[in-house]
């Protein structure tokens, strides 16, 4: 069983400082990566997708991945209380019978004002 | 564009009902899913599409069913509901599927007793 792994949180900060969430992958064949963020109560909504290994910017997130580790993760700098949600991970698995997005069971952010 | 809506919001079965959660989408998007999402866990894939009149199994599909008459519209279906399908369930829609973001409905918070 193929199997995407986050550290539940919460992870606090402080606001301002910069966030970092972790995700680790099983399948070292694995492609494409991808960053949801959750509000309590909403549906995900994608922060980030990455396929490269190395950094990918976009404003204040930063997705890096490092295939030979099979890790990603999401940096959140100047991190604000609107941050505050869960992050799930999710990695796409082209092998088996259904080619489909595993999602990781999430972190929970809280920025702290 | 409204993008991807589901009806109801909220529902309460009593175990043995049937129902089926309603979900569409105006992005002219091939491919559909069905997700349900448990306390604390990541997504679980149930069933998704590629296209009008092809449907699949993903991870968890048991005690479920789906149909795929039009781009638009991908309902799901529960048979004999049980306790074990209390859960959120989120539909999404995306124009491919390894590289492509997945646009997620509101959701469906459903309760069986």
């Amino acid at each position: 069983q193929k199997e995407v792994e986050q550290n539940s949180g919460p992870l606090s900060v402080p606001e301002g400082a910069i966030a970092s969430l972790n995700c680790t992958y099983s399948d070292r064949g694995s492609q494409s990566f991808f960053w949801y963020r959750q509000y309590s109560g909403k549906s995900p909504e994608l922060i980030m997708f990455i396929y490269s290994n190395g950094d990918k910017e976009d404003g204040r997130f930063t997705a890096q991945l490092n295939k030979a580790s099979q890790y990603v993760s999401l940096l959140i700098r100047d991190s604000q209380p609107s941050d505050s949600a869960t992050y799930l991970c999710a990695v796409y698995d082209f092998g088996g019978a259904t080619n489909k997005l595993i999602f990781g069971t999430g972190t929970l952010l809280a920025v702290q004002p | 564009n409204a993008g991807v809506t589901q009806t109801p919001k909220f529902r309460i079965l009593k175990i043995g009902q049937s129902m089926t959660l309603q979900c569409t989408q105006d992005m002219n998007h091939n491919y559909m899913y069905w997700y349900r999402q448990d306390p604390g866990m990541g997504l679980k894939l149930i069933y998704y599409s590629v296209g009008a009149g092809i449907t699949d199994k993903g991870e968890v599909p048991n005690g479920y069913n789906v149909s795929r008459s039009t781009t638009e519209d991908f309902p799901l279906r529960l048979e004999l509901a049980a306790p074990s399908q209390t859960s959120v369930y989120f539909c999404a829609s995306s124009w491919g599927t390894a590289y492509n973001e997945q646009f997620f409905g509101p959701g469906t918070r459903l309760t069986v007793l």
